[in-house]
């Protein structure tokens, strides 16, 4: 199984909203990752876990807040969020967060705030 | 800064024709290099990744080349077929952060029948 799913596939949510993302593998990897790709843009990256802990990327928002309840399992909680968060969010994973690795993209949770 | 760049941006060529895809990076001090595919609205598919010690890798009727003195890299696709449209990432890791990959652009693809 060389799956990373995403879920929901598509989100609509308002500025006063709460919505979580979610991403699950089971490939038995200890990285995970968050990355928004805007329309016609190169993904960027916002988080990584590595064996459950975070790795924060400095630019990203409190309005943003990751949650890795487990190695398989990684969460985005989204909160109050503004009309240019909209974008496509991809997880990914990777066997250890080394680098120098494969890293495995899921399908993406497209999101749209009004 | 560390930056990747490819080039062209779009790309559209008749069925059957090979073709080469070009990467280049302003800092030569990588780790390695990936090349994506991505279908519209979709994630990233992993194609092939060249380790820093590497020259090229091959996947079937994809062969990545890597040149790390001149900071470039390519991606020949032989014998086209329009299932290979889509935009193609090319991504470098310096090393340091974690999984901090820098992507460029990229190129999109079109096949046409």
């Amino acid at each position: 199984d060389t799956e990373v799913t995403q879920t929901p596939k598509h989100l609509v949510m308002g500025m006063t909203n709460k919505k979580s993302l979610k991403c699950e593998q089971h490939m038995g990897h200890r990285a995970m990752y968050w990355y928004k790709q805007k329309a016609k843009k190169p993904p960027e990256l916002m988080f990584v876990y590595s064996y459950e802990k975070l790795s924060i990327n400095e630019s990203v928002p409190s309005r943003f807040s990751p949650e890795c309840p487990n190695s398989s399992l990684l969460n985005l909680h989204l909160h109050a969020l503004q009309p240019e968060d909209s974008a496509l969010y991809l997880c990914a994973s990777s066997q250890s967060g080394q680098g120098q690795e494969t890293q495995y993209f899921g399908p993406g949770t497209r999101l749209l705030v009004l | 800064k560390q930056e990747v760049t490819q080039i062209p941006a779009a790309l559209s060529v008749p069925e059957g024709e090979n073709l080469v895809l070009n990467c280049s990076f302003t800092d030569s001090a990588i780790y390695n290099l990936q090349w994506f595919r991505q279908d519209p609205g979709k994630g990233l598919t992993s194609l092939l990744l060249i380790q820093s010690s590497q020259r090229e890798q091959t996947s079937g009727r994809l062969n990545a080349s890597l040149d790390k003195s001149s900071g470039r890299s390519t991606l020949y696709i032989a014998a086209s077929q329009p299932g290979d449209s889509a935009t193609y990432l090319c991504a470098v890791y310096y090393g340091g952060s974690q999984g901090n990959l820098i992507f460029g652009k990229g190129t999109k693809l079109s096949v046409k029948p």
